[in-house]
């Protein structure tokens, strides 16, 4: 079964703090693909990142980063400094050729507060 | 950029009306999509399709059918909408035939309330 796991309902900072979105995962395929997607209050989901399962190598993008464990089957997600624009609902997603359509976990709500 | 539009952002039914949502995306992709949010229980695929006039269930398609006769525009229809589907519709395009790589656009989602 394949399935997304995102464990954090919602989550308060303070601006400039450190957070980070956990993402488990579970599939028995060895080619996938993983997703986070940001849905700010605007409502549209934005795509922000995309990782094969082949690669493992961490990604930084400015004040986002995500990490990639194949061994613990995650995919976190770190703001650093967060501002209040960073303030959305967080999905992390799962596809693979079995499935053939993107799983979502459940989301992770992120209030940042100046 | 790509865009995909909803027709509206938020709508108000009684129950037994027939609804119609309505999504237009503007870069020719291929597949789109329809999936709606509820709290706690993220997005769910309702409906999805490959090409004009072609349609496959997702995960939850009782209660709606689809209708794609352009390639731009994606319509979801509730025949005899009920309070339980009250909830965030969300419409999605892409660019190729479905592979898992990948990614969607996602229009702004229309707020539907079934009274």
């Amino acid at each position: 079964a394949q399935k997304v796991t995102q464990a954090q309902t919602e989550i308060s900072v303070v601006e400039k703090e450190d957070v980070t979105l956990d993402c488990v995962y579970e599939t028995r395929d060895t080619t996938y693909y993983l997703f986070w997607y940001k849905q700010p209050p605007s409502g549209e989901l934005v795509f922000l990142i995309r990782r094969n399962s082949f690669d493992e190598q961490n990604e930084i993008s400015g004040r986002y980063s995500w990490n990639f464990q194949k061994s613990t089957s995650s995919f976190n997600f770190t703001i650093t400094a967060s501002q209040v624009v960073d303030s959305a609902v967080y999905f992390c997603a799962l596809s693979t050729y079995n499935t053939d359509k993107l799983i979502f976990g459940t989301g992770t709500r992120l209030q940042v507060f100046p | 950029d790509v865009k995909v539009t909803q027709s509206s952002r938020y709508l108000v039914k009684r129950t037994g009306e027939k609804v119609f949502l309505e999504c237009v995306q503007d870069m020719d992709h291929e597949n789109m999509f329809w999936y709606r949010q509820d709290p706690g229980l993220g997005l769910r695929l309702i409906y999805f399709s490959y090409d004009v006039k072609m349609k496959e269930k997702g995960d939850i398609p009782e209660g709606y059918s689809v209708s794609r006769e352009k390639k731009e525009r994606f319509s979801l229809i509730l025949e005899s909408a009920s309070t339980n589907q009250t909830s965030m519709y969300l419409c999605a395009s892409s660019l190729r035939i479905p592979g898992p790589q990948e990614k969607l656009f996602f229009g702004s989602g229309t707020q539907l309330s079934v009274l």
